[in-house]
């Protein structure tokens, strides 16, 4: 199956600092990307929807300064976490479909475990 | 509406019964489902799959049965062993018509050897 691959797999940083996570497609390529936020021993909630060449679209809750996306290029969206709090700890996870594919499949990273201290 | 992240139920059982965890859904538009597996520390994997005009999916050792009246899904793995333990979730797509996954609360199933 298709691959998608996080960096980096965990981070912890300092309160007020900004963390950037990358979320790549290693052997297609992605139109849009998922972005999923997951706390401890709970579901996983949608983010955001990163758009290649445009802007993301983001959730109803989700503070789009603090969580920037950007999705450069087909096999590659990062999160930025600014200005990152302890409240921010959470395990984030990016997915991605194959674009064009009639298969509506997606495929997920193995997660990055941030921490801030 | 939205389904919302809940604490995980936790189902337990002995290795080589079969297990059945189940999940409801929330969008009577939705018309695609999945069912992933969530290992410690590590992002979802795909199990199995199954869309709105099947009411039962096969696949190896695992069975996804759909009720679409009461907006129920169920997974059965079939002669439960330890590597199996881990969280699971039924996730819906289709109803926003871009086909992005909305997960449901999950199952953490614990399989005694």
């Amino acid at each position: 199956g298709a691959v998608v691959s996080q960096h980096p797999s965990w981070v912890i940083c300092k309160s007020g600092t900004s963390v950037k996570i990358e979320c790549r497609s290693l052997d297609f390529q992605a139109t849009t990307m998922f972005w999923y936020r997951q706390f401890p021993k709970q579901s996983l909630m949608l983010m955001a929807t990163s758009n290649e060449g445009s802007k993301a679209t983001y959730e109803q809750g989700v503070e789009k300064d603090k969580f920037l996306i950007n999705h450069a290029s087909l096999t590659l969206s990062t999160l930025t976490v600014t200005s990152a709090h302890p409240e921010d700890s959470s395990f984030y996870i990016c997915s991605a479909r194959i674009q064009g594919a009639i298969s509506t499949e997606a495929f997920f990273g193995q997660g990055t475990r941030l921490t801030v201290v | 509406g939205e389904s919302v992240g809940l604490h995980l139920p936790t189902l337990s059982v002995q290795e080589g019964d079969n297990s059945i965890i189940n999940c409801a859904y929330s969008n009577s538009a939705s018309d695609y489902f999945i069912w992933y597996k969530q290992e410690s520390g590590k992002g979802p994997q795909f199990i199995i799959d199954i869309r709105s005009n099947m009411d039962k999916r096969q696949g190896q050792r695992v069975t996804v049965l759909l009720n679409k009246t009461v907006k129920h899904l169920s997974l059965q793995i079939a002669a439960t062993q330890p590597g199996d333990s881990a969280v699971y979730f039924c996730a819906e797509t289709g109803a926003r018509g871009s086909y992005i996954p909305t997960f449901g609360r999950g199952t953490s199933l614990i399989v005694h050897p």
